[in-house]
């Protein structure tokens, strides 16, 4: 089992429906739990960060955590044609200094 | 602050070669990480530094890698007797320490090994 795994997509949605992109992840110690968004050929960009069960919220974005099913998730609300881009779930587990592990990360792609 | 900086942004070398890549941090950041991707994959830890202490280097990792932080500031990755399978996108970040902070990533330095 891969300590991060994400549907690999592509994920295709139309232009402003809600986008929703899982992660689950093996560590059950794990303490901080990531999102970051790639554009193709550029390096990852934090976009959302969430350490506790339940719902963060920052302008369109949503992170959901639930540490006893061991699940991450992101909601992009209205999505726009700007957020076609893969997007890395990545989970700092118990105890390894604040390393991250990144799953292979889902394609989104919003088309007007 | 002008973020995480690496170069050179792209190095294309002949099989065989050694190559030499820089990573400039966050000056307020004294955690710097190595990651190597390739495509359609996710970023591969290799290894990460907190001040010039190396505290981690994946068990994946071949000897033919090495990475130092001398003095604290800047890091330099090194890779002896490139192999075709090095070829990658190779990732710096760094954070603040803790378990609580995201990593800032530089734009990468583009490995190609033919």
């Amino acid at each position: 089992q891969k300590e991060v795994e994400q549907n690999s997509g592509p994920l295709s949605v139309p232009e402003g429906a809600i986008a929703s992109l899982n992660c689950t992840y093996s560590d059950r110690g794990s303490q901080s739990f990531f999102w970051y968004r790639q554009y193709s050929g550029k390096s990852p960009e934090l976009i959302m960060s969430i350490y506790s069960n339940g719902d963060k919220e920052d302008g369109r974005f949503t992170a959901q955590l639930n540490k006893a099913s061991q699940y991450v998730s992101l909601l992009i609300r209205d999505s726009q044609p700007s957020d076609s881009a893969t997007y890395l779930c990545a989970v700092a587990p118990y105890n390894q200094g604040g390393k991250l592990i990144f799953g292979q990360g889902t394609e989104l792609s919003v088309k007007p | 602050d002008t973020g995480v900086s690496q170069n050179p942004r792209h190095k294309i070398t002949k099989r065989g070669q050694n190559v030499t890549f820089r990573c400039d941090p966050i000056s307020e950041h004294n955690r710097l990480y190595w990651y190597r991707q390739t495509l359609g994959q996710g970023p591969e830890f290799l290894t990460y530094f907190q001040n010039e202490a190396q505290l981690e280097k994946s068990r994946l990792l071949s000897d033919r890698f090495s990475a130092e932080r001398p003095k604290g500031s800047f890091s330099t990755l090194e890779i002896q007797r490139t192999e075709q399978g090095d070829s990658a996108m190779y990732l710096c970040a760094s954070s603040l320490p803790g378990a609580n902070y995201g990593y800032t990533f530089g734009s990468g330095t583009r490995l190609t090994v033919v």
